[in-house]
């Protein structure tokens, strides 16, 4: 079956400019989970949605970034007035359902530069 | 609060030999400790995780993690590379509520023909 799945792979913006970044989870999946890898470090925890309410976004760096899931499923990581310290990869991933038990399954990733 | 850390940034190995990732961590709690792995233009996989039962977890591809709370360690192993293991390996830590995933800063695996 299909995976979870990110838009764009690889996006290049300039500073000051804003984005969006799409995630598609695993069908049926009602948890979902943004992560930012910066070069050379490990994913860092964004944001985790139950459904379509954000259940935990303490990981948000600071008011430019904002994510949603209208519809409990497709979520989008929005950031505004970009900056070249964003630039990094964000991971989404997904599960059955939040807690111990269910293993989050990651996509591929989106590459973000800013320049 | 919790953290994990990866005592090696970069292990070589070669083909055939054993291979041990080596991950302390810290938490104020009992931990949900697990293992992932990222080879390149890939998303991430879990190897193997512990959840409170049995200290000896066996994961997938021969892996194998042993959750030693005197040592607080959590180790990695297998008993022989494959070519095939030659990527980026985190050990991590979840919070109390298994959603908020802590990294370690990771350990990249080179296996040596």
């Amino acid at each position: 079956g299909a995976g979870v799945s990110q838009t764009p792979s690889n996006k290049v913006t300039e500073k000051g400019k804003y984005v969006e970044l799409r995630c598609d989870p695993i069908s049926g999946h009602t948890a979902l989970y943004w992560y930012r890898q910066s070069l050379g470090q490990g994913p860092e925890f964004l944001i985790y949605f139950q459904g379509t309410g954000a259940a935990d976004d303490s990981g948000l760096p600071n008011d430019r970034f904002f994510a949603v899931r209208p519809e409990g499923s497709v979520s989008t990581l929005k950031i505004q007035r970009t900056e070249r310290g964003d630039s990094a990869v964000y991971l989404c991933a997904s599960s059955p359902r939040q807690g111990l038990r269910n293993e989050q399954f990651f996509g591929p990733g989106t590459r973000l530069t800013v320049l | 609060a919790q953290s994990v850390t990866q005592l090696d940034s970069h292990v070589s190995v070669s083909e055939g030999t054993p291979v041990l990732l080596r991950c302390n961590y810290s938490s104020s709690y009992s931990p949900s400790l697990f293992w992932y792995v990222q080879h390149p233009n890939k998303g991430l996989q879990l190897l193997l995780k512990y959840t409170s039962a049995a200290t000896l977890v066996k994961g997938i591809n021969g892996f194998e993690a042993e959750f030693k709370k005197s040592e607080t360690s959590f180790h990695l192993t297998k008993p022989s590379a494959h070519m095939s293991d030659a990527a980026e390996y985190f050990c991590v830590v979840s919070d109390s509520s298994g959603d908020k995933l802590t990294f370690g800063t990771g350990t990249r695996l080179a296996v040596r023909p």
